[in-house]
């Protein structure tokens, strides 16, 4: 199986921070990755899918990059509604696998 | 306005058998390949099992190759997980999630239902 490691596994943040999580696969995964947002007590929503596309209805404050096996979620000003937990996924096994999250918190 | 909506979660003996349904709405599910995901109290998200639009292709992930069972009916626009020989270890919110078509959508989960909780316990 592909394993996926994010980091930080936490990350406390000031509102108007650029924040940045990234995701490494265990092996190459092409541009087969994917971010999500969930929210306590929420299910998840898609944020980016191909590793940089951004989902409609997302806000553009949002962005991804990376190819291969090392990938990058940013967040170029924080505001208070995105505290969540974020996961990446990839989709290049059939055998779909996520990391472990990432826990955001406003400082 | 796509639609998924997940039933069937309940308290269960370790041991015991249940099956979750998800109704899916405002989209032709005989389109789209399906999957379950879980996500144990206080703990991260985890693919379970996945089926093809088709239900020709059929994965599972190990922890419940062998006990769980996914299948679908497109008249219906149903997607169901029959879940045998329970253990504690099952005990989760279970989502369905429809998976994004083709290779430039990145095969993403776009819609999620919010969720079924199962506990397993005596």
């Amino acid at each position: 199986d592909i394993q996926m490691t994010q980091s930080p596994s936490s990350l406390s943040a000031s509102v108007g921070d650029r924040v940045t999580i990234t995701c490494r696969a265990s092996q190459r995964i092409s541009n087969y990755l994917n971010w999500y947002q969930q929210k306590s007590g929420k299910a998840p929503r898609l944020l980016i899918y191909a590793a940089s596309s951004l989902q409609s209805g997302v806000p553009s404050r949002f962005s991804g990059s990376g190819s291969g096996t090392d990938f990058t979620l940013t967040i170029s000003s924080l505001q208070p509604e995105d505290i969540a937990t974020y996961y990446c996924q990839q989709s290049y096994s059939t055998l779909r696998t996520f990391g472990q999250g990432t826990k955001l918190e406003i400082k | 306005e796509v639609q998924l909506v997940e039933s069937g979660g309940g308290l269960v003996q370790p041991g015991g058998s249940l099956r979750l349904s998800c109704a899916a709405s405002g989209f032709s599910l005989s389109s789209y390949s399906l999957k379950w995901v879980r996500q144990a109290p206080g703990k991260g998200l985890e693919w379970i099992s996945y089926i093809s639009s088709s239900s020709s292709t059929i994965y599972y992930a190990d922890s419940v190759k062998g006990r769980f069972t996914i299948s679908r009916d497109n008249a219906q626009n149903s997607l169901y997980l029959q879940m045998n020989s329970l253990r504690d270890e099952d005990t989760a919110v279970y989502y369905c999630a429809r998976e994004s078509q083709g290779k430039s959508s990145g095969y993403s989960f776009d819609y999620w239902g919010q969720g079924t909780l199962v506990t397993v316990s005596s």
